[in-house]
């Protein structure tokens, strides 16, 4: 059971332009939702992350937008740059006793092109 | 300061071998976890210690995956009679009671199952 969705599988977008990743969940129980970028032999490393207690959360060029009733979140990366091409993965988690383990989406390889 | 690191940073073993996996989590942290990353897919949870304690190993996938924390610092994974299926990244990931949700992820080790 695939608790976590994230699309498009692959991105491509201009240098400059926006990136727009989608997930959607099925637990309402989540109450934590990070965005984790991922470079070729490295683990991954938190970017941003909201609570849904808010619609949306802005970090420099990114921005995470929340939509509760929907059960949905997406990750904005504004002004694209090359260095941004990396897999970006969404996530949730709810807390349980000090247990905050993150049920991941599937990623999205995002490449920047000139 | 110093991150969390992994060791090896590859395995190469042959079916049926006993293979141990290390983790030192960042200084203090006293939440860790282990999540398993199969090639382009989303960290899967295996366990998550609080402490020296296993608080949860629901997403260890069977019997012949086995971890320890003894000191509530170092962790080791130990995985028996490795199965080619068991080919992944295995990450570990540290985590503050201080900053909820937030973990840092080590870069991982690759092991291969030939």
């Amino acid at each position: 059971q695939q608790q976590v969705k994230q699309s498009p599988q692959s991105l491509i977008v201009q240098k400059g332009g926006i990136s727009i990743i989608n997930c959607a969940y099925e637990n309402t129980a989540f109450d934590y939702f990070p965005w984790y970028q991922q470079f070729p032999g490295k683990g991954p490393a938190l970017l941003i992350a909201i609570r849904p207690d808010v619609s949306e959360k802005k970090e420099g060029r990114f921005t995470i937008s929340f939509n509760k009733s929907a059960k949905q979140f997406s990750l904005h990366i504004m002004d694209s740059q090359p260095g941004d091409s990396a897999t970006y993965f969404c996530a949730a988690s709810m807390r349980n006793f000090g247990n905050e383990k993150l049920t991941f989406g599937t990623g999205t390889r995002l490449t920047i092109i000139p | 300061g110093a991150g969390v690191s992994q060791t090896p940073s590859n395995k190469v073993t042959e079916k049926g071998k006993y293979v141990e996996l290390r983790c030192d989590p960042i200084s203090g942290h006293t939440a860790l976890y282990w999540y398993r990353q199969s090639l382009g897919q989303g960290p899967e949870f295996l366990i998550y210690f609080q402490g020296t304690g296993a608080a949860d190993d629901s997403g260890l996938p069977n019997d012949r995956f086995f971890a320890v924390r003894p000191e509530g610092s170092v962790s080791t994974l130990k995985i028996q009679r490795t199965e080619r299926g068991d080919s992944a990244v295995y990450l570990c990931a540290s985590g503050s009671a201080d900053a909820r949700g937030t973990q840092y992820f080590g870069p991982g080790t690759r092991l291969t199952v030939l």
